[in-house]
């Protein structure tokens, strides 16, 4: 079965550092690129960046760039979603999924697989 | 940054009834990178519709998706009470990959 499975719920204060991940199983890991959504509380989907496992290549949303570090593992068909500085306004929910895509440009087929999602709670 | 515009924000309908829900583009997109979700509450979303009009495994074919350029419709011919839930549109042709705020599609 085709699978993304992200780590658990977390609870942090402003200002710690939080790493969350998303652990493909089924596939071949390097053959998709794996995404990251955030929900805040009530709210739409926003898209966050995209990465290829096989060699990193990241893409931001200028809305997340720098704010957070997309990384992947290949050899444990991970990726990770990270912060530095943790404040009250990342609190959500994280969803990872994946995505076909030709020459790191042409991004086809949607996300089909998601992950159950990581809720992030950031409260002093 | 392509924006897009999902109309209505809530459609009340009842259950065999037909939905139409709209997704407009700021600027035109390939309809191969137009998608549509749906997301139930407190799950995760799930693909139903890419490349504009092709249905994802395991999509019944009451679900259909057409348009093309920057107006793009997800139709939902017969309402099942299971297909209330809120539908999203995204586009991948472009970084960032945007998405619409949403439908809700709720119960009359």
């Amino acid at each position: 079965e085709v699978q993304l499975v992200q780590s658990g719920a977390e609870v942090k204060k402003p200002g710690e550092s939080l790493k969350i991940s998303c652990k493909g199983s089924g596939y071949s890991f390097t053959n998709y690129w794996i995404g990251w959504v955030r929900q805040m509380p009530g709210k739409g989907l926003e898209w966050m960046g995209i990465i290829y496992p096989g060699d990193s290549d990241t893409r931001y949303s200028p809305s997340f760039q720098g704010q957070v570090t997309i990384s992947a593992d290949k050899s444990i068909s991970t990726a990770y979603l990270q912060w530095s500085s943790l404040k009250a306004s990342d609190t959500a929910t994280y969803y990872c999924a994946r995505q076909r895509a030709v020459a790191g440009t042409y991004f086809y087929n949607g996300l089909d697989v998601w992950g159950q999602g990581t809720t992030v709670t950031v409260s002093s | 940054e392509i924006v897009l515009t999902q109309s209505p924000g809530t459609l009340s309908l009842s259950p065999g009834e037909r939905a139409t829900l709209s997704c407009r583009l700021s600027q035109s997109v390939s309809s191969s990178y137009l998608a549509w979700y749906q997301q139930k509450l407190g799950q995760a979303p799930r693909l139903l519709i890419y490349g504009a009009s092709s249905r994802a495994t395991g999509i019944p074919d009451r679900f259909s998706g057409g348009g093309s350029g920057t107006d793009f419709t997800l139709t939902i011919s017969r309402l099942e009470p299971e297909d209330f839930a809120v539908y999203y549109c995204q586009q991948s042709e472009t970084s960032p990959h945007t998405f619409g705020q949403g439908t809700k599609l709720e119960i009359k």
